[in-house]
């Protein structure tokens, strides 16, 4: 079974704060996806990244996917209130076209 | 609107009764995936189609949950002799296949079950 642990499970930060989230597993993905998750509503796609070492970039927020494809992170610069939500880090497998889902992060930011 | 639709939204019912959902896919997209998820969590993957055809379906899933996608769009998923512990959000999912790795999943809302 191939599983995605995220840590930590919850995070309530203060406004201006540095976070990182972790996504590990035992298994290698093709590909790696990152989601936001509002209360009430589905997951929205932040990211993806496919390439082993990969870092990406998107305003403050940073991504990497490890170099054995098995773990990635994501970093948040100076978070806002509205970075707040249910962060999921989701696999694809080599062998079919789902997406595994991590376990989720929760993260309260407060003003 | 042409994003994932699902419905209902919010579904209360008596254990031991039948319970359906439907989602409508965004048109063009080919996939659509079916995952559950409780409160905090992570969506648990249930199955998913290709077109008309159901490719996978989780060895979690009891032969009390069947889903179909008859004509390769909208999808039901049906819940039979529902039990407590099938209180969850069960969340539609559509993809356009990218033939490579698993593209973008554009999700519904959900539709909300609980169960008595």
């Amino acid at each position: 079974t191939q599983l995605l642990e995220q840590s930590p499970q919850f995070l309530s930060i203060q406004e201006g704060e540095n976070l990182t989230v972790y996504c590990n597993s035992s298994s290698v993905f093709s590909s790696l996806q990152w989601y936001r998750q509002e209360p009430g509503e589905g997951p929205v796609l932040l990211v993806t990244v496919v390439t082993g070492g990969e870092v990406k970039k998107l305003k403050r927020l940073t991504f990497q996917f490890g170099d054995a494809r098995k773990d990635s992170s994501l970093h948040i610069t100076a978070a806002q209130p509205g970075d707040t939500g249910l962060y999921l880090c989701a696999g694809g497998p080599y062998n079919t076209d789902k997406l595994i889902f991590g376990t989720g992060t929760r993260l309260q930011v407060f003003p | 609107d042409t994003g994932v639709s699902q419905n209902p939204r919010h579904k209360i019912t008596k254990r031991g009764q039948n319970v359906t959902f439907r989602c409508d896919p965004i048109s063009e997209h080919n996939r659509l995936y079916w995952y559950r998820q409780t409160l905090g969590q992570g969506p648990e993957f249930l199955t998913y189609f290709q077109n008309e055809a159901q490719l996978e379906k989780s060895r979690l899933l009891s032969d009390r949950f069947s889903a179909e996608r008859p004509k390769g769009s909208f999808s039901t998923l049906e819940i039979q002799r529902t039990e407590q512990g099938d209180s969850a959000m069960y969340l539609c999912a559509s993809s356009l296949e990218t033939g490579a790795n698993t593209g973008e999943l554009f999700f519904g809302e959900g539709s909300r079950l609980t169960v008595l």
